[in-house]
């Protein structure tokens, strides 16, 4: 089955700095990569995902790369706040047929400095 | 979006006990999902919850272990049976609202057994 792994997984930066997270996925049948981000003691909330046909997708201050070649795909925060710390998943899943359910990483804990 | 409304909210529980947890959606939804979060961990898939047939479970979990019910489109249960400590854990439903959207999560039930 498909395997996520993800790094760093402790990431702080000074406010203001950039943040980057990468990912990579084992399955090449995975088309769509979300990224969740989850605050203590909340439930997952999705910021940004991506598919297969893309390359590179943006909302913001936030930003997804996907290389398929490779089997990685990477999230940029720009500009961080300290309301960006949070706990970041990428997932991957098989968003036509087959495994629809979501592989996730381990998880970022990303920390901003005020 | 899916509102997505899981019960209880958290519970301390009796080992050799059974928990069930309910998922209710605003919304008839195509897909609906049980994960479990450790503490301080990643998300890792229970099952897939199928309307009208049995769950479909990943490996590492079974049926009499976690028997999931869905019995309509917007309603899901979880029951966490003979529990012991290593089950406390966050366990959340979700859901994807209509084929190729995104996926939703409830708020967690936070499972303690004592």
């Amino acid at each position: 089955g498909e395997n996520v792994e993800q790094h760093p997984s402790t990431l702080s930066v000074q406010e203001g700095d950039s943040a980057v997270i990468k990912c990579t996925y084992s399955d090449s049948a995975s088309n769509y990569f979300p990224w969740y981000k989850q605050e203590l003691g909340k439930r997952p909330q999705l910021i940004i995902d991506i598919r297969s046909n893309v390359g590179e997708k943006k909302d913001q201050r936030i930003a997804v790369t996907l290389n398929k070649t490779a089997k990685h795909f990477s999230l940029h925060i720009t500009e961080t706040q300290p309301e960006d710390s949070a706990v970041y998943f990428c997932a991957a899943s098989i968003r036509t047929t087959g495994r629809r359910a979501l592989t996730f990483g381990s998880g970022t804990r990303l920390q901003v400095q005020p | 979006s899916a509102v997505i409304s899981q019960k209880p909210s958290r519970d301390i529980c009796q080992r050799g006990t059974s928990l069930t947890i309910q998922c209710q959606v605003d919304s008839q939804v195509t897909m609906m999902f049980w994960y479990r979060q450790q503490p301080g961990q990643s998300l890792t898939l229970i099952a897939t919850a199928n309307q009208g047939s049995e769950a479909t479970y990943e490996s590492g979990f079974v049926i009499d272990k976690f028997p999931i019910s869905r019995p309509n489109l917007t309603f899901s249960t979880l029951t966490v049976s003979n529990m012991s400590p290593e089950d406390s854990s966050i366990y959340l439903c979700s859901v994807e609202a209509r084929v190729n959207t995104e996926a939703f999560f409830g708020q967690g039930t936070r499972l303690t057994v004592v």
